[in-house]
């Protein structure tokens, strides 16, 4: 079964570095997303991404962050100047649809630790 | 703006025998889904069942039910015959009919003990 796939698997970064989260979407997906859970708490929505632009992000996604896709199959997370708090797991997602229920597939996540 | 609460930080349950994971909600929405993802150790979160909400019926996977009661905004999933594989994190999510973001739950870890 096909799957989403991320890498790397654990990234450790010091504080004010940039950072790239990559991410393999479902290659017939067409909707993309991005997630985070900071240890401890919920999963939060941060980006959703379609047609090559952001369809919809949360207060979390401010300018610190960025996505793009910059071939057929990569989908990548950009964190400038990286804080303390943006240590956590980050997970992408993907799907074929969106806004009818359709199921969002995930990867494994990527952990961020910022020293 | 939608919350999701699961009030079971951990559950588990013996081998073959029946567990239920709770899940309560929040949507100004009359047109939402509900979600349950299973994420076991060191692996992809990985959908578990869905339900539309308009539907009365309760959706059912295999071992998998839910008992979704709209007007309590309860969500429970129901695993019968338990089985080792199913020791994992388990989140309760929801989606807005034409909105993308899915909101999570804090999640139950869920133990099958042998």
């Amino acid at each position: 079964e096909p799957e989403v796939t991320q890498t790397p698997s654990h990234q450790v970064t010091q504080m004010g570095q940039e950072v790239i989260l990559r991410c393999v979407p479902i290659s017939n997906h067409l909707y993309f997303y991005w997630y985070r859970q900071i240890l401890g708490q919920k999963v939060e929505f941060l980006v959703s991404f379609y047609n090559n632009e952001i369809s919809e992000k949360s207060e979390i996604f401010d300018d610190q962050f960025s996505v793009e896709r910059p071939d057929g199959s990569n989908f990548t997370l950009k964190i400038r100047s990286t804080k303390l708090e943006d240590s956590a797991m980050y997970f992408c997602a993907s799907s074929f649809r969106t806004g009818d229920g359709q199921p969002q597939h995930f990867g494994d996540g990527t952990r961020l630790s910022i020293l | 703006a939608q919350t999701v609460t699961q009030s079971q930080p951990e559950m588990s349950v013996q081998e073959a025998e029946t567990v239920t994971l709770s899940c309560t909600y929040d949507t100004s929405e009359s047109d939402y889904y509900l979600f349950w993802y299973k994420q076991p150790p060191s692996r992809q979160m990985i959908l578990v069942i869905r339900q539309e909400a308009y539907k009365q019926q309760n959706a059912t996977e295999n071992r998998f039910s839910v008992n979704f009661q709209k007007a309590a905004k309860s969500f429970s999933l129901k695993i019968s015959d338990s089985q080792l594989g199913d020791a994992a994190m388990y989140f309760c999510a929801l989606s807005n009919f034409g909105n993308e973001k899915l909101t999570f739950g804090t999640g139950t870890r869920l133990t099958i003990i042998p």
